[in-house]
């Protein structure tokens, strides 16, 4: 295991209502991202993060927002959830070594529905 | 090429066929080419993180070929056996310092025995 732990794992919430799934990494990474899994779609990356309090949008951040404060944890809020926004969410992870950028970690996936 | 493609985007062989895919990406802003098996109720998990142009990687049966300037990278698998099925990922990072990782939609890998 890459040390990264997504909480909650499954969540439900009702349109209008803001959501925020937080993970969490023991690894001391300098990266974290949230990506959203949709049929036909892949991963689709949502924002990421190069440091604390250094993140960025990525190809699907509208109604998204996040926040890293401390390098273990980076929070991803949805303001007013919609129904659109019904995905699994993923976390990943991966730092440097040397001169290169390593593999992504993944968590194990946050499964939300909004009704 | 504006985004990460892949091809074909699903694919049905029999049990020790050989097949290939094709990942395509941005060559401009070019830093790394990252390719990840997804198996199905599970997380992605690396294969290869390829850097160089004419990069060759393998892993048992599994190889994967990069082409920088012109965008593009195969993975092979030779043999394939049923538990090779899975979806396979491949992703553009286009920077090194911010470590931006943009992935396909992946091409899902259907072993028959």
């Amino acid at each position: 295991d890459a040390g990264i732990t997504q909480s909650p794992r499954h969540k439900v919430t009702e349109t209008g209502t803001p959501v925020t799934l937080r993970c969490h990494q023991t690894e001391n990474h300098r990266y974290m991202y949230w990506y959203r899994q949709d049929p036909g779609h892949g991963l689709r990356l949502i924002h990421y993060s190069y440091g604390v309090k250094d993140t960025d949008k990525g190809e699907v951040s509208d109604g998204y927002s996040v926040s890293r404060s401390k390098t273990e944890d980076f929070l991803l809020t949805l303001e007013s959830a919609t129904s659109s926004q019904t995905s699994v969410y993923f976390c990943a992870i991966s730092t440097r070594q040397g001169s290169m950028n390593t593999e992504a970690f993944f968590g194990q996936g946050t499964r939300l529905t909004v009704v | 090429i504006l985004n990460v493609e892949q091809s074909p985007q699903s694919l049905h062989v029999q049990e020790g066929d050989s097949t290939n895919f094709t990942c395509s990406f941005p060559s401009s802003n070019f830093y790394a080419l990252h390719w990840y098996r997804w198996e199905t109720a599970k997380s992605p998990e690396a294969l290869f993180v390829m850097t160089l142009n004419g990069d060759e990687k393998k892993k048992g049966r599994i190889s994967a070929t990069l082409n920088t300037k012109e965008g593009y990278s195969y993975l092979y698998i030779k043999g394939s056996q049923p538990e090779d099925s899975a979806t396979y990922l491949c992703a553009s990072a286009g920077s090194s310092n911010t470590g931006k990782l943009i992935f396909g939609q992946g091409t899902t890998l259907q072993v028959k025995p």
